[in-house]
């Protein structure tokens, strides 16, 4: 199985929507992120859970909005975005919990966002 | 920590060699990861390097001077397949856990 899995891959959606981008990892990791990726840009983190709890929260807009209900699942809530949120919006996970300098982040193949 | 600078794009022909730079500033530095990303796909981890000197995987070699602040991946024996982008990132030790990326840079390889 593969290690870290987005749904869905592509989503349109207009500026009065809502939707929710969904990000599950199968490699027992106890720390789960949250990146977006524009053209030419570096990756941005927008949020960390570790243990389930938030640790981070990047100063991103508050309609973006991130569940994680255990461990395996991060969710990002999408609601009233604007054409500037057209992103790839990418999840990771690494081991957490304080694994130290080398703990390495592995990436689900993120979702293309675009907004109307 | 950030500033994490790598040129934008590069072009080597197959079975050559080509180097990709990464420079950092040094302040707090805690290791650096070199991720290769095709289009489309994830970003998948490449290599480590924490303390100075070459670390050697196969085709692929990453290097590291803490002191200068800079990095290397170097790929040898270059195939089509390597055409992709490669991310550098760092960690900083007021980070934790967390990383700062490059812009990364675009290698295209020709035949």
């Amino acid at each position: 199985e593969t290690g870290v899995t987005q749904t869905p891959r592509h989503l349109v959606m207009g500026m009065t929507n809502k939707k929710s981008l969904k990000c599950e990892q199968h490699l027992g990791h106890n720390a789960m992120y949250w990146y977006k990726q524009s053209a030419k840009k570096p990756l941005e983190l927008m949020f960390v859970y570790n243990f389930k709890e938030q640790t981070e929260n990047n100063s991103v807009p508050s309609r973006f909005s991130p569940e994680c209900p255990n461990s395996s699942h991060l969710f990002l809530h999408l609601h009233t975005l604007q054409p500037e949120d057209s992103a790839l919006y990418l999840c990771a996970s690494s081991q957490g919990g304080g694994g130290g300098a080398k703990e390495t982040q592995y990436f689900g193949p993120g979702t293309r966002l675009l907004v109307l | 920590g950030q500033n994490i600078d790598q040129p934008t794009e590069m072009t080597a022909t197959e079975g050559a060699i080509v180097q990709i730079n990464c420079t950092y500033q040094t302040s707090g530095f805690n290791g650096l990861f070199w991720y290769q990303q095709h289009a489309g796909e994830a970003p998948t981890f490449l290599s480590y390097n924490v303390l100075d000197g070459l670390e050697e995987k196969g085709r692929f070699s990453s290097f590291l001077s803490r002191s200068k602040g800079y990095s290397y991946l170097l790929l040898k024996e270059l195939q089509m397949k390597d055409s992709a982008s490669y991310l550098c990132a760092v960690r900083y030790q007021e980070d934790d856990y967390k990383l700062s990326f490059g812009a990364g840079t675009t290698v295209t390889v020709r035949a």
